[in-house]
């Protein structure tokens, strides 16, 4: 069946610093779309790619989606203390009724 | 309510005792998704309801594990005989028709004794 992997798990990073996550997919998606999990919290829908190398900006955040639509990026800009939380990526594959696929996260620490 | 809600928002029970928990999608949501999540875990998918078509049943970890989802709306997910491993905060999403963005519920906190 279809797999999205995020790799790595967990990420720390100093505040200012720059970060930069990647999603893949064993197949090729419709589309893909992100969501935050903040501690504590539910996951929160952020953002869809649908069209091949399309880019997308969220003030400081990034994404980007690949040309094949098999792959995916999310960069933050300038890391703040409020960006701490886990990001899934979700990918859709092609055909009706195909079900959203969630990556495992990545874990987002960053140091004041 | 506009969002997804969820009940109980907690539970306890003891080794062996049936649960239930509720779903309330968004009203019109024509998609709706069960998910268990472990502590500091990923989002472990269960089930998938997709309007009047057959359940998309292959995350349920046995057949302890069911759902029904009634009239297109509310869902139940029930736990036959639970053990301690099925502690987990168990999450509810649905989807519109129009974005297939996933609205998710504040979840059920499942502690197993």
């Amino acid at each position: 069946g279809q797999q999205v992997m995020q790799i790595p798990q967990y990420q720390h990073v100093q505040e200012g610093e720059d970060f930069t996550t990647y999603c893949n997919s064993s197949t090729t998606l419709s589309n893909i779309q992100w969501y935050k999990q903040r501690p504590g919290g539910h996951p929160v829908f952020l953002i869809q790619l649908v069209k091949s190398g399309e880019v997308k900006k969220q003030k400081r955040l990034t994404f980007q989606f690949g040309e094949a639509k098999k792959n995916s990026s999310l960069h933050i800009t300038a890391t703040q203390t409020t960006d701490v939380g886990t990001y899934f990526c979700a990918g859709e594959a092609a055909g009706a009724n195909s079900k959203l696929t969630f990556g495992k996260g990545i874990t987002l620490s960053v140091r004041p | 309510g506009a969002g997804v809600s969820q009940s109980p928002s907690n539970k306890v029970t003891e080794k062996g005792k049936d649960v239930e928990l509720r779903c309330d999608p968004i009203s019109g949501h024509t998609a709706l998704y069960w998910y268990r999540q472990s502590l500091g875990q990923g989002l472990e998918f269960l089930i998938y309801f997709q309007g009047n078509s057959a359940p998309d049943k292959s995350g349920l970890p046995s057949d302890r594990f069911s759902a029904e989802r009634t009239g297109g709306s509310v869902s139940t997910l029930t736990i036959q005989r639970t053990q301690q491993e099925d502690s987990a905060v168990y999450l509810c999403a649905s989807e519109g028709r129009v974005s297939n963005e996933q609205f998710f519920g504040p979840g059920t906190r499942l502690t197993v004794l």
